[in-house]
C-alpha cells in the first residue's frame, strides 16, 4: 500500500457527460501528480500542484482541469467527454516541490460508452 | 522535449538475468528512474540513478551513462513474480518545473 488513495476505483459513463476523480496524498506530501495511461500511450504527465498551487502542466487538455485543496486532496475534473479519454488515471504525490520518487494511487479505471 | 525509448516486450526464464535496455533524448536531464507495474495495478519505485554508473539494490541493478543518453535495468534470478511492466522515466526540467517523463514500458514475461 503506497498510501495514496484514490476514488472510485471504476467509472463507467457516456460521451459528453463529466466526472471527478479524487485523490488523497500520502500523509506529509505536499506534490500531487496526475497521470493518464492508455495501452497505445504509456503513462501521460497531466498536471501537478504543489501545496494548493499548480506547479507544472503536461498534456492536459482543456476539457480537463484539477485543484488541490487546503486538506491537500486532490481532484480531477474531465468534462464533454470523448471515447478517446477512457484510461486508467493516476494520481502520485511526493514530499517534494520535483519529481523526486513518487508513490502512486492504484488508478480510477474510466470506461467512456 | 523528450525521447524516451525501450523494447516493448520481452521474455525470459525463471532463474535466468535479463537486461532492460532504456535510451533517452531530453532537454535539462536531471535523473532517471525504473518502475515496475503490474498489469492493472499502479507503478512502484524501484531505482533512481541521477549519476553515471551502478546502482545495486538486491536482485535489481540500474546503470546509467548521461553522455550516452543510456540506462539498463538488470533483474537476477528471475522469479515468476517479476513478469510485469518496466517503465524507465527522466526527470526533465523546463524552466523551474521539472516533470517526471515516462517511456512505454517493457513488457517483461518470465517463462518456467
Amino acid at each position: 500500500d503506497s498510501g495514496v488513495t484514490q476514488t472510485p476505483k471504476h467509472l463507467i459513463t457516456a460521451t459528453g457527460q463529466r466526472v471527478t476523480l479524487r485523490c488523497s496524498p500520502r500523509s506529509g506530501d505536499l506534490s500531487v501528480y496526475w497521470y493518464q495511461q492508455s495501452l497505445d500511450q504509456g503513462l501521460q504527465f497531466l498536471i501537478q500542484y504543489y501545496n494548493g498551487e499548480e506547479r507544472a502542466k503536461g498534456n492536459i487538455l482543456e476539457r480537463f482541469s484539477a485543484q488541490q485543496f487546503p486538506d491537500l486532496h486532490s481532484e480531477l475534473n474531465l468534462s464533454s467527454l470523448e471515447l478517446g479519454d477512457s484510461a486508467l488515471y493516476f494520481c502520485a504525490s511526493s514530499a517534494a516541490t520535483g519529481p523526486e520518487k513518487l508513490f502512486f494511487g492504484s488508478g480510477t479505471q474510466l470506461s467512456v460508452l | 522535449g523528450q525521447n524516451i525509448d525501450q523494447p516493448t516486450e520481452m521474455t525470459a526464464t525463471e532463474g535466468a538475468i535479463v537486461q532492460i535496455n532504456c535510451t533517452y533524448q531530453t532537454s535539462g536531464f536531471n535523473g532517471l528512474f525504473w518502475y515496475q507495474q503490474h498489469a492493472g495495478e499502479a507503478p512502484t519505485f524501484l531505482s533512481y540513478n541521477v549519476l553515471d554508473g551502478l546502482e545495486e539494490k538486491g536482485r535489481f541493478s540500474s546503470f546509467l551513462s548521461r553522455s550516452k543518453g543510456y540506462s539498463y535495468l538488470l533483474l537476477k534470478e528471475l522469479q515468476m513474480k517479476d513478469s510485469a511492466s518496466y517503465l524507465c522515466a527522466v526527470i526533465e526540467y523546463g524552466g523551474s518545473q521539472g516533470n517526471l517523463i515516462f517511456g512505454k514500458g517493457t513488457k517483461l514475461s518470465v517463462k518456467p
